[in-house]
């Protein structure tokens, strides 16, 4: 089945310790992306990728990092954790670029809370 | 800086009812514009997607419309089922960057 998965599905860690939240697609898509939805302030960008070792900065990039070492992985890593960074992740994937139409693959979503 | 603005944020209508919903933009370059929809709990599934420099698509009983010039952009819900309550959301491809804005949604409420 084509898919997009994320784990952990849910996480409860605390200020300060360094966390990843693996995302995978079995789809062969170049793009793939982060997003985090909060309350009142919508999904937001985080990080995406174009392909392998590309990567570009998105809306709110701040506090995190990604890497895409494999075409199928791209994961998001929290350094340094803080209570801000308490929200909904979602994972994406896309066969193409999105300017180039391509529908875009969504996750079921990781909910992180960091006390 | 891009802003996607939603109205309204919440909406009920009785089942078989035909619905509008709004999105508006405030930089109408736009690279192309996109419709989802997403169930509580879930990710988000692409529902129609515009290029700038169309007019309008549509799928079943969904249509969306886009006026680049005004900054609009209109889904409209044929003949409403319960099965269509969920939050849908818009967004906005701003360049060949691949950088998307989204507004916050519009949660739906389809009585039955």
């Amino acid at each position: 089945e084509a898919q997009v998965t994320q784990n952990p599905r849910y996480l409860i860690t605390v200020t300060g310790k360094k966390l990843t939240v693996t995302c995978s697609q079995n789809m062969n898509h170049e793009y793939m992306s982060w997003y985090r939805q909060d309350p009142g302030l919508g999904l937001r960008q985080i990080y995406y990728s174009m392909n392998v070792e590309v990567t570009d900065k998105g809306d709110v990039p701040e506090g995190y990092k990604v890497s895409r070492k494999e075409k199928r992985n791209f994961p998001l890593i929290l350094e340094s954790p803080s209570p801000n960074q308490t929200s909904l992740y979602f994972c994406a994937s896309s066969p193409g670029r999105l300017a180039g139409g391509s529908e875009q693959y969504f996750g079921p979503g990781t909910r992180l809370t960091v006390t | 800086k891009q802003e996607v603005t939603q109205i309204p944020a919440a909406l009920s209508v009785p089942e078989g009812e035909n619905l509008v919903l709004n999105c508006s933009f405030t930089d109408s370059a736009i690279y192309n514009l996109q419709w989802f929809r997403q169930d509580p709990g879930k990710g988000l599934t692409s529902l129609l997607l515009i290029q700038s420099s169309q007019r309008e698509q549509t799928s079943g009983r969904l249509n969306a419309s886009l006026d680049k010039s005004s900054g609009r952009s209109t889904l409209y819900i044929a003949a409403s089922q319960p099965g269509d309550s969920a939050t849908y959301l818009c967004a906005v491809l701003m360049n060949r960057d691949d950088k998307i804005i989204f507004g916050k949604g519009t949660r739906l409420h389809i009585l039955p």
